[in-house]
């Protein structure tokens, strides 16, 4: 079974631009996660989708979006870049059929954004 | 905040078990302890979860104190693979949804 992929894998965009980053969960995962990993704030929560809904979001500026399609495949976009959102960007899956034990989820290989 | 503390770095001879110590002090009844761990440059892999009971898998073992407020993962037969930063995680449940929390791991080096 192929895993989470990502895409674009690198990406380099100037401070004010918007950006786009996608996310295939492996087949059969109906829930999506994104993660933002810096060196300072290491690995931090940014939302999760599941059946196109937002179930849970972290604590990010309104900047940071995400929306989940039909096919679960999902997007996050930031708007108004800043020079800190350069950052390794993860998406997550799982089965997630609903808020139940255990809890494992499946990393993708992420998304190196440079902001410039 | 995490909900966890571990030790920020261990040292691991190449053949020798690899024991990382996690502490969970104010765990919940109903939560489970993950670890997951990241090699460099990758997305953070899976390893195991518990909620009281010792468990096992092809890749590690977990040993949960029986007042589950610490925990040890531990790599039998280390490999140079398995360096790596480890994370040990303690599920958060809110009713809108559930996320990880991860804190800052432990880096563990394996040397030959």
């Amino acid at each position: 079974k192929a895993g989470v992929t990502q895409t674009p894998r690198y990406l380099i965009k100037t401070r004010g631009q918007q950006v786009t980053l996608s996310c295939s969960p492996i087949s059969g995962h109906r829930s999506v996660s994104w993660y933002q990993q810096t060196p300072g704030q290491g690995l931090q929560f940014l939302f999760e989708y599941f059946s196109e809904t937002q179930r849970n979001k972290g604590n990010f500026p309104g900047r940071f979006s995400g929306r989940q399609f039909s096919n679960s495949r999902s997007e996050m976009n930031v708007s108004t870049l800043e020079l800190g959102d350069s950052a390794l960007y993860l998406c997550a899956s799982r089965v997630g059929t609903r808020d139940s034990f255990p809890y494992e989820q499946y990393f993708g290989p992420g998304t190196r954004l440079t902001v410039t | 905040d995490a909900k966890t503390t571990q030790p920020p770095s261990m040292d691991c001879a190449e053949g020798r078990a690899a024991n990382l110590p996690c502490n969970h002090s104010t765990i919940s009844g109903n939560e489970y302890v993950y670890w997951y761990r990241q090699i460099h440059s990758q997305g953070p892999q899976y390893i195991i979860h518990g909620l009281k009971n010792n468990e096992t898998n092809e890749m590690a073992s977990l040993i949960i104190t029986e007042d589950r407020k610490s925990s040890t993962l531990i790599l039998p037969h280390a490999t140079l693979r398995d360096t790596a930063v480890y994370y040990c995680i303690v599920r958060v449940f809110n009713q809108a949804g559930t996320a990880l929390i991860f804190g800052k791991g432990t880096t563990l080096s394996v040397s030959s």
